[in-house]
């Protein structure tokens, strides 16, 4: 089973829809959970942080449920500039000071006119 | 400065080629890392360097060979590399290696092994 697991998609949508994304993670001892974004041939960036109280920011929304060990992306009003690969990011502790980040596969979402 | 700056963007080698990528941040970051990334696969850790001082290595093959020159410079050595090594090598920094700290991705070198 892979550490972090995401739906791969695609996800096509059209624009102004709601989509979200699922992730869960079996490393129970994760400590940091990111959504990063990657749009087609360039690099990895941080679209937001996770937290246990859930987090907003514009038209995103992040939820994370520790018991279930499940992380929610939400998007709401979809815009054509939101189509890109959506990485489900863990970060667990392996001893000491090596905290290791984990990609999930991604999720691969095109909206459409 | 946010930027992590790679170089080169792409590079086509040999596999008896010896080659250097590069990488360079100047956010004052003290954690800096190399991730391989195929074609519609998420990145995969190959080196963290903490402190200048090498802090993970991911069974990485010898032929890969990372080197810290200071705190702002990271290098990739490449030797002896095999096709399937073709992939986008991504650096990444963070202010400290530690669970809170976001990772800031470079732009990638696009490396193809003939």
């Amino acid at each position: 089973r892979k550490e972090v697991e995401q739906d791969p998609g695609p996800f096509n949508v059209p624009e102004g829809a709601t989509v979200a994304f699922n992730c869960t993670y079996s490393n129970s001892a994760s400590q940091s959970f990111f959504w990063y974004r990657q749009d087609c041939r360039k690099e990895p960036k941080l679209l937001m942080s996770v937290y246990s109280s859930g987090n907003e920011d514009g038209r995103f929304t992040a939820q994370l449920n520790r018991a279930s060990q499940y992380i929610s992306l939400l998007i709401r009003d979809s815009k054509l500039s939101d189509s890109a690969t959506y990485l489900c990011v863990v970060i667990s502790n392996y001893g000491g000071a090596t905290n290791k980040l984990i990609f999930g596969t991604g999720t691969l979402l095109a909206v459409q006119p | 400065d946010t930027e992590v700056t790679q170089t080169p963007k792409h590079l086509v080698m040999g596999m008896t080629n010896k080659k250097s990528l590069k990488c360079e941040q100047h956010m004052g970051h003290r954690a800096m890392y190399w991730y391989k990334q195929k074609a519609k696969k998420p990145p995969e850790l190959m080196f963290v360097y903490s402190y200048e001082k090498l802090s993970i290595n991911e069974s990485v093959p010898s032929r890969f060979s990372p080197e810290c020159p200071n705190s702002s410079l990271l290098n990739l050595h490449l030797h002896a590399l095999q096709p399937e090594d073709s992939a986008l090598y991504l650096c990444a920094s963070s202010e400290v290696q530690g669970s809170m700290y976001e990772q800031f991705f470079g732009p990638g070198t696009r490396l193809t092994v003939l």
